[in-house]
């Protein structure tokens, strides 16, 4: 079975505070993804990742960056987190082609 | 532009009856199209896909849904709802331009009544 990881279930930092969120995958998949999810808008894609060191913006990629230095692993930073960044984060793999996305079990961010 | 529209943002039904879960896309291929179930603090689960050929897709769990291109709808439906099934369950379609990013609609809440 796919396993994704995320470093933190529940996360509560302040405001201007730099944020670091790590995802890990252990099924060699090509590309990840960041999203937020937040009440009534779904999930919205931040950032994703078709291979080491690329990156493309998402959706809402204002006030976010993306780092992937491996293939397993893909942080998501906030470089000053502000208060309308508090929200549940969700990274996801999947294999290249048209196949299903897996999700990790996601980071709840507060900002205070 | 694609998109996906769940219009119920809540559903409450009693253990035991049927149900419905809405979904209608906007994208002008034929779509690549996902259903997802999210459990109280969990991440989202896979319930079914819909790639192309029969319509009436099975998934886990004893769901099923139904790909209807006239109604550009897929639908998702169980004929008896347990207690275990009280999640948020979220419609996706496949983007085009590679890369495999999706578009979620926004959720509906299943609550399910003993």
């Amino acid at each position: 079975d796919v396993k994704v990881t995320q470093s933190s279930r529940y996360l509560v930092k302040r405001t201007g505070e730099k944020v670091f969120l790590e995802c890990v995958q252990d099924m060699d998949h090509e590309n990840m993804f960041w999203y937020r999810q937040d009440p009534g808008l779904g999930l919205r894609l931040i950032y994703f990742s078709y291979d080491v060191k690329m990156k493309e913006k998402g959706d809402i990629p204002e006030g976010y960056s993306v780092s992937r230095e491996k293939k397993e692993r893909f942080s998501l930073i906030l470089e000053s987190a502000s208060t309308n960044q508090t929200s549940m984060y969700l990274c996801a793999t999947v294999q290249g082609g048209y196949n299903e996305q897996f999700f990790g079990p996601g980071t709840r961010l507060t900002v205070l | 532009a694609q998109s996906v529209t769940q219009p119920d943002i809540h559903i409450t039904v009693s253990e035991g009856a049927s149900l419905e879960l809405r979904c209608n896309y906007s994208y002008g291929a034929t779509p690549y199209l996902f259903w997802y179930v999210q459990s109280p603090g969990q991440g989202l689960q896979l319930l079914l896909k819909y790639f192309s050929g029969d319509t009436l897709v099975q998934g886990i769990k004893g769901f099923e849904a139904e790909f209807k291109r006239s109604q550009s709808s897929f639908n998702l439906r169980k004929p008896s709802v347990h207690w275990s099934d009280a999640a948020e369950y979220f419609c996706a379609v496949v983007v085009s331009g590679g890369y495999n990013k999706l578009i979620f609609g926004a959720g509906t809440r299943l609550a399910v009544h003993p």
